[in-house]
């Protein structure tokens, strides 16, 4: 069974601080690792979809790492704003490429 | 990017009743939707994998009998809660794959379902 694990479970900054978290998975049988933004009862919204080792992407104040061969993403948030307040999940596709695997989420809070 | 629609967005029933919630891919067509639940301050929990023209897939601990999906279209799948209880009380996404090989998805509004 894929495991999708992220870390920490939640985190608490100021206002302008950069923060990162990460999302391990197996690094055998790879397909893609998804970051998505999520308000609680709201539709995710997708940040990143990532596929190849060494990748970088980057959306504004957030950018995302990838390393496929030790089974790691790390997301970055620059200059944390509250609105950046949500829960971060990252996601792989199962060894059949059926459906994602999601991780349990990085809830983070950011104070004004 | 493509768009996939849900409803009702809001549901209030009495225990005992059913529910169907459908979930449309508007401009695309899906063989294959995914049906979520989100338990209150958890992440998405997989329930069922919804085939079109064939039965649904559920993951390990759904009640198929409780939770019955229909995926009769290329374009529509339900999910039907058959005698709810206030457990069953949620939020319900579904989401539909793109067909590229990165299998993003695409994910509904969500419905939220409170049984009194």
């Amino acid at each position: 069974i894929l495991n999708v694990e992220q870390s920490p479970q939640s985190l608490h900054v100021q206002e302008g601080d950069s923060t990162n978290f990460t999302c391990s998975f197996p690094s055998s049988n790879f397909y893609a690792l998804h970051w998505y933004r999520w308000e609680t009862a709201k539709s995710p919204e997708a940040l990143f979809v990532m596929t190849l080792n060494g990748d970088e992407k980057k959306k504004g104040r957030i950018s995302a790492t990838l390393n496929t061969k030790e089974g790691y993403s790390y997301l970055y948030i620059k200059g944390s704003q509250p609105e950046d307040s949500a829960t971060y999940l990252c996601a792989s596709p199962d060894k059949y490429g059926n459906k994602l695997v999601f991780g349990a989420g990085t809830i983070l809070r950011v104070k004004s | 990017g493509a768009v996939v629609s849900q409803h009702p967005s809001r549901v209030i029933c009495k225990s005992g009743t059913s529910v169907k919630i459908e979930c449309r891919s508007l401009d695309f067509q899906a063989t294959t939707m995914f049906w979520y639940r989100q338990f209150p301050k958890q992440s998405l929990m997989l329930m069922a994998t919804s085939n079109e023209g064939s039965k649904a897939t559920y993951e390990q601990g759904v009640e198929k009998d409780k939770f019955l999906i229909n995926h009769a279209s290329l374009t529509l799948s339900t999910l039907t809660v058959t005698s709810a209880h206030p457990e069953d009380s949620s939020f319900y996404i579904c989401s539909a794959p793109d067909r590229g090989p990165t299998y993003e998805q695409y994910f509904g509004p969500g419905t939220r379902l409170t049984v009194t």
